[in-house]
């Protein structure tokens, strides 16, 4: 699966848009894009994927150039409760292969969200 | 739905000693996984398994052994604890039928002395 790299840690005023950065330079035709953030010490929690087009649902929006290799994770209206760190994974879905299930987290990026 | 689970949250191991812990979830999943946490790192993964019966090794095996008898539960033992195995595990399941998305459990935070 294709490595990724993001900015270990980001700032964000409560009430204005955050945009977490990913670079995946070398992701492939069909690698997905995913993000998880995880609370504290809590087990991650999955916000969204997509593939090549932009996706939005209910938590985020996912922004991924046209050439694909790189990302950005806009919370729209940050929280407090959204600081937590974000991990960005490109991954490979293969359906009943089992890929699915393989995840590869790196260090991700601490989001601090500040009165 | 409880979602994923995991027992203990908590466990003190000396040095040889083995254990299990346990993971269960109950939304029908075929995917399960288990992942552990050192500080300051990302997930790495341990096991996982595609359905019941069928069981595969991740990124970091070692010390450590799985099985999958039925969909619900995938414990993952550890044979003779080390202190290089005290870290945070994370259980996780997921759908086989197209979901993108993993559901993992509180954790389980384990420390060998």
């Amino acid at each position: 699966d294709a490595k990724t790299t993001q900015p270990p840690s980001m700032d964000c005023a409560e009430g204005r848009a955050a945009n977490l950065p990913c670079n995946h330079s070398t992701i492939s035709g069909n690698e997905y894009v995913y993000w998880y953030r995880q609370i504290h010490s809590q087990g991650p929690q999955y916000i969204i994927h997509g593939l090549k087009n932009n996706e939005t649902n209910e938590m985020a929006s996912l922004i991924i150039t046209e050439d694909r290799k790189s990302s950005t994770l806009i919370l729209p209206h940050a929280t407090l409760r959204d600081t937590a760190v974000y991990y960005c994974i490109v991954s490979s879905f293969g359906g009943n292969t089992g890929t699915a299930s393989k995840l590869t987290f790196g260090t991700g990026t601490r989001l601090q969200v500040t009165l | 739905n409880a979602g994923v689970t995991q027992t203990p949250k908590f466990q003190v191991l000396k040095t040889g000693q083995s254990m299990t812990l346990q993971c269960a979830q109950d939304m029908n999943h075929e995917y399960m996984s288990w992942y552990r946490q050192d500080p300051g790192m990302g997930l790495r993964l341990i096991h996982y398994s595609v359905g019941a019966g069928i069981t595969d090794q991740g990124e970091v095996p070692n010390g450590y052994n799985v099985s999958r008898s039925t969909t619900e539960d995938f414990p993952l033992r550890l044979l003779s604890a080390a202190p290089s195995q005290t870290s945070v595990y994370f259980c996780a399941s997921s759908n086989n039928a197209g979901a993108y998305e993993q559901y993992f459990g509180p954790g389980t935070r384990l420390t060998v002395t």
